[in-house]
């Protein structure tokens, strides 16, 4: 059964603090993203990589940055924290879009952040 | 602009009734479009995947339907349960790179017993 794990469900932050967030997949897929869900807005991507050490900017990049030393772990980190990134971080995972799967993404549960 | 939208935002329908869910797109270049169930506090999970040449796709109790010409696509849910609960997201991907898969901000369907 394909898996997609975050590091927690819900965090709480203080304004001006250094979080990280992690996501392993155990399906030895090449990309993998980080989008956030705000109510309304739908998914939005924050950034992908589609290999070990290689990250692409998404459409919210601002105030996020990401890691990926190995294929199975991708990390997003929010350098200093801010009340508007109070949302949901969802992490997803899949193999190369020219596959017969068509991109279709494996979701973890999400982490729902809270900054303060 | 790609955008996807859908329609209604939300939906409270009664245990064992049917409904339509309703998604439109201006995505280009069109290379397939997919629908997602969250369940709270869940990711999302594929529904059903369809292609250009494709119309019609059932999941059981779910049917989609595509009309690449409108650029509409619909989910019916048949025999609605209190487990179809969620919210639907419909998500239409391009030919190009890994990050044109653009997301609508999907529908929260609540079923009553």
């Amino acid at each position: 059964d394909v898996k997609v794990t975050q590091s927690s469900r819900y965090l709480v932050k203080r304004t001006g603090e250094k979080v990280f967030l992690e996501c392993v997949q155990d399906m030895d897929h090449e990309n993998m993203f980080w989008y956030r869900q705000d109510p309304g807005l739908g998914l939005r991507l924050i950034y992908f990589s589609y290999d070990v050490k290689m990250k692409e900017k998404g459409d919210i990049p601002e105030g996020y940055s990401v890691s990926r030393e190995k294929k199975e772990r991708f990390s997003l980190i929010l350098e200093s924290a801010s009340t508007n990134q109070t949302s949901m971080y969802l992490c997803a995972s899949s193999i190369p879009t020219s596959a017969v799967s068509y991109n279709e993404q494996f979701f973890g549960p999400g982490t729902r952040l809270t900054v303060l | 602009k790609n955008q996807v939208e859908q329609s209604p935002q939300s939906l409270i329908i009664l245990e064992g009734k049917n409904c339509t869910l309703q998604c439109n797109y201006t995505v280009s270049p069109f290379s397939n479009l997919r629908w997602y169930k969250q369940d709270t506090g869940r990711g999302p999970v594929s529904l059903t995947i369809m292609t250009f040449s494709e119309n019609t796709k059932s999941n059981g109790r779910y049917t989609a339907t595509l009309d690449a010409d409108t650029k509409q696509s619909s989910l019916h849910i048949t025999a609605s349960q209190l487990s179809d609960s969620a919210s639907y997201i419909c998500v239409v991907s391009t030919y190009s790179s890994a990050s044109k898969i653009i997301f609508g901000s999907g529908t929260r369907l609540s079923i009553r017993p």
